[in-house]
């Protein structure tokens, strides 16, 4: 696609509830990141993809959280048991073959979620 | 651990002044990027800084580059409301970006 896709766009669920969310990053990139945005903070790295595996997930805050990417392509962020501190915006963002050796990240719309 | 700080972290100036926005990190860092963000939107790259003395320019901002000082500036000049947005500086750490908080920019008349 032209951009990084994300979905959905808003999701509220509920303390307790599984809540999974999906990035579609512009084709070819083989780099894909995942960021948390709280309100009035700077996006927090979570978990970066170079194809199918995860290069680095040292942002992860705790187990509850995973995330996939099985075809170098798509991936999604599943959050389990959800807390009301999970509450934020996730950003995806994908970059060309060389990372950020090479390039720069371009970021999704994000999916914001409301755990109640 | 890198640490990015900017100052301030709310700039209220009024149109047609000038300023600048600093963005300081604790760690030796190959490049830095500066990226413009809207209400409700997602992030859009401005400038990526490559090496020390590096200086770019985009209409009415200008951003530096310090890596001995390993500090960061974006200057403002002639501030137009369409600049008001949050701006944020991003420094890698091996293959990630580490943001900055964030400096939240309001150009009133």
């Amino acid at each position: 696609g032209a951009g990084v896709s994300q979905t959905p766009s808003n999701k509220v669920t509920e303390k307790g509830k599984y809540v999974e969310l999906r990035c579609d990053p512009i084709s070819g990139h083989t780099a894909l990141y995942w960021y948390r945005q709280s309100l009035g903070q700077g996006p927090e790295f979570l978990i970066y993809f170079q194809g199918t595996g995860a290069a680095d997930d040292s942002g992860l805050p705790n187990d509850r959280f995973f995330a996939v990417r099985p075809e170098g392509s798509v991936s999604t962020l599943k959050i389990q048991r959800t807390e009301r501190g999970d509450s934020a915006v996730y950003l995806c963002a994908s970059s060309s073959a060389g990372g950020l050796a090479t390039g720069e990240l371009f970021f999704g719309e994000g999916s914001r979620l409301t755990v109640l | 651990e890198l640490k990015v700080e900017q100052n301030p972290l709310f700039l209220s100036m009024q149109e047609g002044k000038n300023y600048t926005i600093y963005c300081n990190y604790s760690t030796t860092s190959d490049r830095l990027y500066w990226y413009r963000q809207d209400p409700g939107k997602s992030l859009e790259s401005l400038f990526v800084l490559l090496s020390n003395g590096a200086v770019k320019q985009e209409g009415r901002l200008m951003a530096s580059l310090d890596t001995k000082a390993r500090l960061s500036t974006l200057h403002i000049t002639a501030a137009v409301h369409d600049l008001s947005a949050t701006y944020f500086c991003a420094v890698t750490n091996t293959d990630k970006l580490i943001f900055g908080t964030g400096t939240r920019l309001q150009v009133f008349p």
